[in-house]
């Protein structure tokens, strides 16, 4: 079945430093990834729509110079934050649409585990 | 074996129907079950969560867990239009501030016909 991972895990950093989140499609191709946020106890917010090739669409109020994606490749996006501060810690996960499986066109989108950011 | 297991339809009931949502998972170590609802281009919502065993009931929707049988359930009461939208279950071991990861089912395409 479809996997999708996400590295790292888990990552501490500084305030002021730049973190890159890889979100990878491991078995299937993803013309289309999405980004997301979540607090605690809370939704998961649309932040972005990644597309192999492109430049990624931003959801109204999310600034794209803090939160850089490049879906270079079809199974590969990366979210880095820049300049991170603490309020920008948080759970950040990635899905990704599988736009042909088995040689059927489907629209399953398949979820990452997640990457929780914590800046000091 | 994928940790969770979500049938992803698509699901089709009339108006005033009861809805049942499932989802089946393979690490025992569990311990925190949520269902969302997603409309299109939009992130998932959070509707319900359940900790360890049980039921839980929030108005027209009650989510329940059988640890024992590694199974998971939502059930929509008196589904209405506006219900249609794609389900998703997810599940971790810990809380979700304690860094612990989520596991999503693939989710459950609903369309509620009026």
């Amino acid at each position: 079945g479809a996997v999708v991972s996400q590295h790292p895990s888990r990552v501490i950093c500084k305030s002021g430093t730049s973190v890159k989140i890889e979100c990878r499609s491991l078995d299937f191709q993803a013309t289309t990834m999405f980004w997301y946020r979540q607090f605690p106890k809370q939704s998961l917010m649309l932040m972005a729509t990644s597309n192999e090739g492109s430049k990624a669409t931003y959801e109204q109020g999310v600034e794209k110079d803090k939160f850089l994606i490049n879906h270079a490749s079809l199974t590969l996006s990366t979210l880095t934050v820049t300049s991170a501060h603490p309020e920008d810690s948080s759970f950040y996960i990635c899905s990704a649409r599988d736009s042909i499986l088995a040689g059927r066109a489907t629209d399953t989108q398949y979820f990452g585990p997640g990457t929780r950011l914590t800046v000091l | 074996q994928k940790e969770v297991e979500q049938d992803p339809g698509p699901l089709s009931v009339p108006e005033g129907a009861i809805v049942s949502l499932n989802c089946t998972y393979s690490n025992s170590a569990f311990q925190y079950f949520m269902w969302y609802r997603q409309y299109s281009r939009k992130g998932p919502e959070l509707l319900m969560y359940t900790y360890s065993s049980g039921n839980k009931e929030d108005g027209r929707f009650t989510a329940q867990v059988d640890k024992s049988s590694k199974y998971i359930s939502l059930f929509i009461r008196d589904s209405q239009p506006s219900d249609s939208a794609t389900y998703l279950c997810a599940m971790s071991e810990g809380y979700w501030n304690t860094g612990n990861q989520f596991y999503f089912g693939t989710g459950t395409s609903l369309t509620v016909i009026p």
